[in-house]
């Protein structure tokens, strides 16, 4: 069965470190990809995506990614976080085929100690 | 700019009573998601409508109903709230299906 997985369940870091979170699927075919962040009490918001071509992505808030086809992996990075960066971070993967739903992970939990 | 609109924002439920949770989205957006969202486990797909007039189930469909009243709303409807149906509830939608979704704020519902 597809299958979104990350491994880091609960990161805490102090500010300026950087930051790498880890996310995998598992399917051969086509993706699209997402990454999502949840602040405290807030809904989700996209940070970035990747549909096609190069294959490293920049979104919102210094926020990058890298897709690995070869690794099936789709890493967050951030190279000095700030306190506000503290919330739960998503990764989600649409899988080509029959169903055109996304699949989320379980999330991970960040927290940046000022 | 409303986005995608969820009511109510919290509910608290007796096991055994009915509820509808109220989604609508001013972004013209095709497909529209409910998601439940439990500790441990992220986001889980309930249903899902594609367009205006269809609905599938998702990942964790039991005890659930869907109706896709026009292109702005999908509603959610719980007909005998169970314990195991507190959690807190996102509605979602999204241009089409290979497009980024946008939520809204959730509800917070607990059954008791």
């Amino acid at each position: 069965a597809q299958s979104v997985s990350q491994h880091n369940h609960h990161v805490i870091l102090s500010e300026a470190a950087s930051l790498e979170l880890g996310c995998n699927y598992s399917y051969g075919g086509t993706v699209n990809l997402f990454w999502y962040v949840q602040y405290p009490g807030q809904h989700l918001q996209l940070l970035l995506k990747y549909f096609s071509g190069d294959p490293l992505v920049k979104g919102i808030k210094g926020f990058e990614a890298e897709f690995i086809k070869s690794k099936f992996s789709f890493n967050l990075r951030k190279p000095s976080v700030q306190w506000s960066d503290t919330a739960e971070y998503f990764c989600a993967v649409l899988f080509s085929g029959g169903y055109q739903k996304v699949t989320f992970g379980i999330g991970t939990k960040l927290q940046v100690i000022p | 700019n409303a986005g995608v609109t969820q009511t109510p924002k919290f509910q608290v439920l007796k096991t055994g009573q009915s509820m509808t949770l109220q989604c609508a989205q001013d972004m013209n957006h095709n497909s529209m998601y409910w998601y439940r969202q439990d500790p441990g486990m992220g986001l889980r797909l309930i249903y899902y409508s594609a367009s205006e007039g269809t609905t599938d189930k998702g990942e964790v469909p039991n005890g659930y109903n869907v109706s896709r009243l026009n292109k702005r709303e999908f509603s959610l409807r719980l007909e005998s709230a169970a314990p195991s149906q507190t959690s807190v509830y996102f509605c979602a939608s999204s241009e089409r299906d290979r497009s980024e979704a946008f939520f809204g704020q959730g509800t917070r519902l607990t059954v008791v």
